[in-house]
């Protein structure tokens, strides 16, 4: 059954350094998001993505954070200088339509020092 | 704000008993979803109810939706060991373009063989 893959499975930093997470989506998906989940906390939105752009974003997703798709199979998301409070688990998702089911991957757990 | 909120926080039962967890929320929506995730883990999905369906089964779940309440409820039956996770539920927002999705802070069930 096809389903998203995230590399790497856990990222270790230090403050002020830049990281990229990497997504593998469904093949036929179209529609791409990052989520994160601080320990302990709820999952929150990060940022969705189609066609090439970014369709929506939180206030979590501010000039820190960029996302793209470089090729038709990878979804990328880069912290360009990390923080402490960037700690958490990075989960990326994508589904076939945009009010389908949203799958996910297992996660990036990212640990800023 | 638009988030779902389960209830209840902690369920523990025996194998063979079924187990019910409730999700509400605030705001009118598309659909909802519910997902799985056991300690430190991806999210599984479980299943996607719209907005103009009442009740869902897929083997041993059944998902109801009751949007004049805003409120939806998970029913595992025969439950296990293996269903000892944290159970969330999703809700996207009609002002939402590409459904960016709201959770709870979940249900952690555990399942006592």
């Amino acid at each position: 059954e096809p389903e998203v893959t995230q590399t790497p499975s856990h990222q270790v930093t230090q403050m002020g350094q830049e990281v990229i997470l990497r997504c593998v989506p469904i093949s036929n998906h179209l529609y791409f998001y990052w989520y994160r989940q601080i320990l302990g906390q709820k999952v929150e939105f990060l940022v969705s993505f189609y066609n090439n752009e970014i369709s929506e974003k939180s206030e979590i997703f501010d000039d820190q954070f960029s996302v793209e798709r470089p090729d038709g199979s990878n979804f990328t998301l880069k912290i360009r200088s990390t923080k402490l409070e960037d700690s958490a688990m990075y989960f990326c998702a994508s589904s076939a339509w945009r009010y389908n089911e949203q799958f996910f991957g297992p996660g990036t757990r990212l640990t800023v020092l | 704000s638009q988030q779902g909120e389960e209830d209840p926080q902690a369920l523990s039962i025996q194998e063979g008993e079924n187990a019910t967890m409730n999700c509400s929320y605030k705001t009118s929506i598309n659909n909802l979803q519910w997902y799985r995730q056991n300690s430190g883990r991806g999210l599984v999905h479980l299943i996607l109810i719209r907005s103009n369906e009442r009740e869902k089964h897929s083997g041993r779940l059944r998902v109801t939706l009751d949007t004049s309440k805003k409120s939806s409820s998970l029913l595992i039956t025969a439950s296990r060991a293996a269903d000892t996770a944290s159970y969330f539920c999703a809700t996207d927002g009609r002002g939402s373009t590409l459904g960016r999705l709201y959770f709870g802070r979940g249900t952690q069930l555990t399942v006592w063989p």
